[in-house]
């Protein structure tokens, strides 16, 4: 079972607010992941690291940005949200080397509302 | 580019019948297949890996895979309701790093009962 959580679950927010999404990993991961998906569509890359103080964008672009001060914890920021950035954002991790074969885990999600 | 191609459905299948996912990828360095299972509205689920050629089976599930026909595939036999999701196709490319996972768009498979 993987040990990744996302807070908070449900979130409904109002244009012009400050948000952040927690991502949590009890796994000793080095890498994570930031996807967004909408309802019925594909997974996109939005953003990823390595390890701790690395960062990088993904493939698609997002106004988002995020930090990787500790292992473990991989938030994400919208400074000021909008209607356009209403969908499901999903945080994964997965671990280096070898055991990168073993795949990603994901968390259970958020759904982000912004009105 | 590096592309893992699903045929995006859906499949519909009765049940009891045996479910067939096809997948294609484009990097002939590929390394380790992944299948996910997602159900609606809900974040996807690790179900199956494979890093070497022929079958790996997992109770119902088997995934086959053609390193030389740069395929992956997974089924699923005696298909219950309960496997009516999308199910994702991933690949680690020959590049590595983080980026080096690469989802396809996914298959929605139904199974009828």
């Amino acid at each position: 079972e993987a040990d990744i959580y996302q807070t908070p679950r449900y979130l409904v927010i109002g244009t012009g607010k400050k948000i952040t999404l927690e991502c949590s990993q009890t796994m000793g991961h080095d890498k994570m992941y930031w996807y967004q998906q909408d309802p019925g569509m594909e997974l996109h890359l939005i953003h990823y690291s390595y390890g701790v103080n690395s960062t990088e964008k993904g493939d698609l672009s997002s106004e988002s940005t995020v930090s990787r001060i500790r292992t473990e914890h991989f938030p994400l920021t919208l400074e000021s949200a909008r209607p356009s950035h209403t969908s499901q954002y999903l945080c994964a991790s997965s671990a280096r080397g070898g055991a990168s074969l073993l795949g990603a885990f994901f968390g259970q999600g958020t759904r982000l509302t912004v009105v | 580019q590096k592309e893992v191609e699903q045929n995006s459905g859906p499949l519909s299948v009765p049940e009891g019948a045996i479910a067939s996912l096809n997948c294609t990828y484009s990097d002939r360095g590929s390394q380790s297949f992944f299948w996910y299972r997602q159900y609606s509205g809900k974040s996807p689920e690790l179900i199956m890996f494979i890093y070497s050629n022929g079958d790996k089976e997992d109770g119902r599930f088997t995934a086959q895979l053609n390193k030389a026909s740069q395929y992956v595939s997974l089924l699923i036999r005696d298909s219950q309701p309960s496997d009516s999701a999308t199910y994702l196709c991933a690949v680690i490319n020959s590049g590595g790093g983080a980026d080096g996972l690469t989802f396809g768009k996914g298959t929605h498979l139904i199974i009828q009962p």
